[in-house]
């Protein structure tokens, strides 16, 4: 079945960029997504890309998909304390709504 | 726009009694909303998915018996635990799919923190 992988932690100085990897394994998928999840909080929707894209920039943050390795990132540039938080990367099934989450990478960012 | 509301935050049990968590989209219709569990620490588990005015379709593992889903209206769905023990404590999130020109887009409630004692 459908696969995401992330790796779990990530540690950065307020200021640098972050960069948190996503590994899928449907080739299929055709949303791919990150959420961001602050403590007790839901989910939001931080930004998505279509499968037929390679690159998506939205203000701090930069989408790289590269469809041939399954490979997803998201850069976050000039990380803020408040960055801090947990980063879910997720696909679409090619149903339309199944949603599969990775584990989420818990994004640590030090003052 | 594109809320949704989940109600309670957050909810202390007895065990063996029943939780009922409601999941509302406040500005817009839901064609479908989805039910996740999620441990500490963990990841999002999709329970189960339901559309307005038909039976919720589980997923394999997920007891239905045990995890009541009616989905009323297009802005309402609930989940009941029903006879809550200690290891059903946990973040449950629904969600609610609003159909648009680009996508299935999906809003996310702000969770439901259940703890039976």
């Amino acid at each position: 079945g459908e696969d995401v992988e992330q790796s779990l932690f990530l540690s950065v100085r307020e200021g640098d960029s972050s960069v948190i990897n996503c590994t899928y394994t449907d080739s299929s998928s055709t949303y791919l997504y990150w959420y961001k999840q602050e403590p007790g909080a839901g989910l939001q929707l931080l930004t998505y890309i279509f499968s037929n894209m390679d690159m998506k920039q939205d203000q701090r943050l930069t989408v790289l998909l590269n469809k041939k390795d399954k490979h997803l990132s998201l850069r976050i540039a000039d990380t803020q304390t408040g960055d801090s938080a947990i980063y879910f990367c997720a696909e679409r099934d090619t149903g339309g709504f199944k949603t599969i989450f990775g584990a989420g990478t818990r994004l640590f960012v030090k003052a | 726009g594109a809320v949704v509301s989940q109600h309670p935050s957050w909810v202390i049990c007895k065990s063996g009694t029943s939780v009922k968590i409601e999941c509302r989209s406040l500005d817009f219709q839901a064609t479908t909303m989805f039910w996740y569990r999620q441990f500490p620490k963990q990841s999002l588990m999709l329970m189960a998915t339901s559309n307005e005015g038909s039976k919720a379709t589980y997923e394999q593992g997920v007891e239905k018996d045990k995890f009541l889903i009616n989905h009323a209206s297009l802005t309402l769905s609930t989940l009941t635990v029903t006879s809550a023990h200690p290891e059903d404590s946990s973040f449950y999130i629904c969600s609610a799919t609003r159909r648009s020109a680009l996508s299935n887009e999906q809003f996310f409630g702000p969770g439901t923190r259940l703890t039976v004692l």
